[in-house]
């Protein structure tokens, strides 16, 4: 079936540094990605939505000046968290959205700001 | 605005019991729905979906209808073993894609 690969699985960055996220669509193309954030023991927060070539659009109360998104191809998605803080640690996961109405999920990304 | 509740955890059972996990949801329209699966330290697995009134959507023995006239999603497993321990998360999308996710039921089956 579909994979998507993402990176790092887990990252700790001091604190007013930059981190950022990889998540690539193995074995098919993904026009769509979707970034969530997920707080402990709570249900995914849908962050913003990445599509290839063009802006990814931010759900609202999202800084979009501080989680930049990149989708540059159609297999390759980026969330780069900017200025980390402790508060922006968090499980992080992307999703990429096949033709055939199926969402492949990332294995998240644990991020901790110390 | 579209959303999805779930009934509240944590689900503590016995292996081979019968598992149930309510998923009721509001929307404009006929949405897809689906039901993810997340172990820990892990992302989301899809576990099973449909996408229109009356589909049974099915995968290692879980099953869910899809009913239009409840608005509802219920998850369902006739005998739960420890490896079916995970938090499950009820879903729904529209032509958007975008994902809405219920809040999670996290689900304990012991030995």
């Amino acid at each position: 079936g579909a994979v998507v690969s993402q990176h790092p699985s887990r990252v700790i960055c001091k604190s007013g540094t930059s981190v950022k996220i990889e998540c690539r669509s193995l074995d098919f193309q993904a026009t769509t990605m979707f970034w969530y954030r997920q707080f402990p023991k709570q249900s995914l927060m849908l962050m913003a939505t990445s599509n290839e070539g063009s802006k990814a659009t931010y759900e609202q109360g999202v800084e979009k000046d501080k989680f930049l998104i990149n989708h540059a191809s159609l297999t390759l998605s980026t969330l780069t968290v900017t200025s980390a803080h402790p508060e922006d640690s968090s499980f992080y996961i992307c999703s990429a959205r096949e033709d055939s109405d199926g969402y492949t999920f990332g294995s998240g990304t644990r991020l901790t700001v110390v | 605005g579209d959303s999805v509740t779930q009934m509240e955890g944590p689900v503590t059972l016995s292996e081979e019991a019968f598992l149930t996990i309510n998923c009721t949801y509001t929307a404009t329209g006929y949405p897809s729905l689906f039901w993810y699966v997340q172990y820990p330290g892990e992302g989301l697995q899809l576990l099973l979906k449909a996408t229109k009134a009356d589909d049974k959507g099915s995968n290692k023995g879980f099953e869910a209808t899809y009913r239009k006239e409840t608005t509802s999603f219920h998850l369902e497993k006739g005998s739960v073993q420890v490896s079916d321990s995970a938090v499950y998360f009820c879903a729904l999308s529209f032509y958007d894609y975008k994902l809405s996710f219920g809040a999670g039921t996290t689900v304990t089956v012991r030995a």
